[in-house]
Order: C-alpha cells, then sequence, then structure tokens
C-alpha cells in the first residue's frame, strides 16, 4: 500500500532552516508528484509547493518563493523540503501528500511538528 | 490566485442529520476540487476527489457535487465518527487553495 513517512520534530532558532524528508514506498516513485503542505496551530491547510520526481522540477507559491527548495533523491524514494530563514510564524506542521496523476492528493504523510522559538 | 470560500464555518448537529458544506471558488475551476476530513491530531484524508468521485473505502453517505464555481459537500446520515474538521481544496491552478474549513460538532 501506498506509504509516506516522514522524518521527527523539529526545534530551531529563528533564522535557521529546517529540512524535512518524506520517504515514499508501495508506489513507483517517479510517477507521481509530491506536494508539500504546512498547517499553524489551530489553523487551516496551505500550500507551500509540488515536485515531479522525475526530472525534480519544482512549482513553489509565491509566498514562500525563496526560502524554500524542495529536492528529490530517486535512489531512495524520498523528497526533502527545506524551509530557511525561519521565524516564529513557520511554527506548524508539514505534510507531504502524493499528488494522483494531477488531483491532488490522495496519500499523505503522518506531518512533521516544526517548533520555531528562541 | 483563486480564492475558496467555504461555509458554514463551523456547524453543530445531531446523528443521523443530512449535512451540506459549500465551496466557492473566486473563478471556474472546471472539477478540479477535493473535499478532506480532519481529526484532530491527524493528517487529511481525502474523501472526494474531481467533484464528485467518492474515494475509495470512504462510506457512501458521503457524496460531492457541483462543477465550476460552486461545490457542495453532503453527508446523508451523519455517524459518531463523521465530527471533524472538513476542507475544500482547489487544483485548478497553481497556487493550490484551500477553504477555510468546515468544523462539524456534535449538537
Amino acid at each position: 500500500q501506498v506509504q509516506l513517512v516522514q522524518s521527527g520534530t523539529e526545534v530551531k532558532k529563528p533564522g535557521a532552516s529546517v529540512k524535512v524528508s518524506c520517504r515514499a514506498s508501495g508506489y513507483t516513485f517517479t510517477r507521481y508528484y509530491i506536494h508539500w503542505v504546512r498547517q499553524a496551530p489551530g489553523q487551516g491547510l496551505e500550500w507551500m509547493g509540488i515536485i515531479n520526481p522525475n526530472g525534480g522540477s519544482t512549482t513553489y507559491a509565491q509566498k514562500f518563493q525563496g526560502r524554500v527548495t524542495v529536492t528529490r533523491d530517486t535512489s531512495t524514494s524520498t523528497v526533502y523540503m527545506e524551509l530557511s530563514s525561519l521565524r516564529s510564524e513557520d511554527t506548524a506542521i508539514y505534510y507531504c501528500a502524493r499528488d494522483q496523476g494531477g488531483d491532488c492528493c490522495d496519500s499523505w504523510g503522518q506531518g512533521t511538528l516544526v517548533t520555531v522559538s528562541s | 490566485d483563486i480564492q475558496m470560500t467555504q461555509s458554514p464555518s463551523s456547524l453543530s448537529a445531531s446523528v443521523g442529520d443530512r449535512v451540506t458544506i459549500t465551496c466557492r471558488a473566486s473563478q471556474g475551476i472546471r472539477n478540479a476540487l477535493g473535499w478532506y476530513q480532519q481529526k484532530p491530531g491527524r493528517a487529511p484524508k481525502r474523501l472526494i476527489y474531481a467533484a464528485s468521485s467518492l474515494q475509495s473505502g470512504v462510506p457512501s453517505r458521503f457524496s460531492g457535487s457541483g462543477s465550476g464555481t460552486e461545490f457542495t459537500l453532503t453527508i446523508s446520515s451523519l455517524q459518531p465518527e463523521d465530527f471533524a474538521t472538513y476542507y475544500c481544496l482547489q487544483h485548478n491552478s497553481y497556487p493550490i487553495t484551500f477553504g477555510q474549513g468546515t468544523r462539524l460538532e456534535i449538537k
């Protein structure tokens, strides 16, 4: 079955960077795009960007342009999301989710809590 | 960016009730819309894709309809496990955008 397993909780100081991983299994990794979505405490869902694992092309939300980088490693079927220049407002749960051939998003990772605090 | 306006923001209902949640898009999105259920501490779960297609494994009491700019999610007979927060999502164009969410509570 399709599984997306994310890395664990992170605590970072303002100005630092964080890199969250999302390891895929149960399907052909390069055939489905992966999205990143975040959710601040008690808030709604916010889309950050997407990567095509076949080639590595990316599209980011304008809000995060210049601060977010999404990459992939096809040898380990893993996607990475790195967010830099962290501030307290970046405290959130970060999710990866699989795009089902143009229909977002049929399977989700369990989420990774990133806390930004001095 | 396409704005998704979801209503109501919260809703109290009883087991067995029929419930409808609406999402309006600021411009036409064809049928590029999904509905998601999220329970506390859990990742969202897709219920409906392509506006009206039921995700495999999701009970048939959930249904979706609409096209263009107006969409609805209907739960025909609420069950205890349905009390959660629901979101719509448009993927017609980037950036993908979500509705604000509807919190469904027990009356």
